[in-house]
């Protein structure tokens, strides 16, 4: 399958920060990218879509002011953690869809602590 | 309101014998289903999938079903093996490219 990577894989940052994830697909055009949240025991929630070279569409509820998503090309979208607090730890995890769009490539996934 | 819901948080089957997981969806308009395997700490691996037109795929030791009428779908996995001891996550998606995930069922195959 695809390769979806994700960085960093772990991040520890202080309150008031903010915080920046790359997702990248490394072998395909990723013309969609999904920013999810996941919850200990939760499903994958999630946070917003980006197309390559639009302004990312957020779901209910999610702060776009604080979860800012850029998808500057068809292999990289980042999601910027901004003025972080505690509440916002939590494991993120990006997928892309290309031409095959019935299938989502996950990446690894980011646990981010914020202290 | 959840579209996709997975009712068993977990399984517990022993090695050899068949795995089956169940998958629940309200959403008539789903266009395909997916199976995801997720281990701690990473992201959801893509297992299987079913267009909403059929109603069996099969890949090797994995089939997955759907029963459009009940809106149920299940995922068999046979044999099971230790190493497919996981949580799997079914989805549905929307005609908008969007994918609604069930909570999860956590899968032990005991060797």
């Amino acid at each position: 399958g695809a390769v979806v990577s994700q960085h960093p894989s772990r991040v520890i940052c202080k309150s008031g920060t903010s915080v920046k994830i790359e997702c990248r697909s490394l072998d395909f055009q990723a013309t969609t990218m999904f920013w999810y949240r996941q919850f200990p025991k939760k499903s994958l929630m999630l946070m917003a879509t980006s197309n390559e070279g639009s302004k990312a569409t957020y779901e209910q509820g999610v702060e776009k002011d604080k979860f800012l998503i850029n998808h500057a090309s068809l292999t990289l979208s980042t999601l910027t953690v901004t003025s972080a607090h505690p509440e916002d730890s939590s494991f993120y995890i990006c997928s892309a869809s290309g031409q095959r769009t019935y299938e989502q490539y996950f990446g690894p996934g980011t646990r981010l602590t914020v202290t | 309101d959840q579209q996709v819901k997975q009712n068993s948080p977990s399984l517990s089957v022993q090695e050899g014998r068949i795995s089956i997981l169940n998958c629940d969806y309200t959403n008539s308009m789903f266009d395909y289903f997916l199976w995801y395997k997720k281990y701690p700490a990473e992201g959801p691996t893509f297992l299987i999938s079913i267009s909403s037109i059929k109603d069996k795929n099969e890949d090797g030791r994995f089939t997955v079903f759907l029963n459009k009428s009940a809106k149920h779908l299940s995922l068999h996995i046979v044999p099971s093996q230790p190493g497919d001891s996981a949580v799997y996550f079914c989805a549905g998606r929307d005609n908008f490219n969007k994918f609604y995930f069930g909570s999860g069922t956590k899968l032990n195959v005991k060797p």
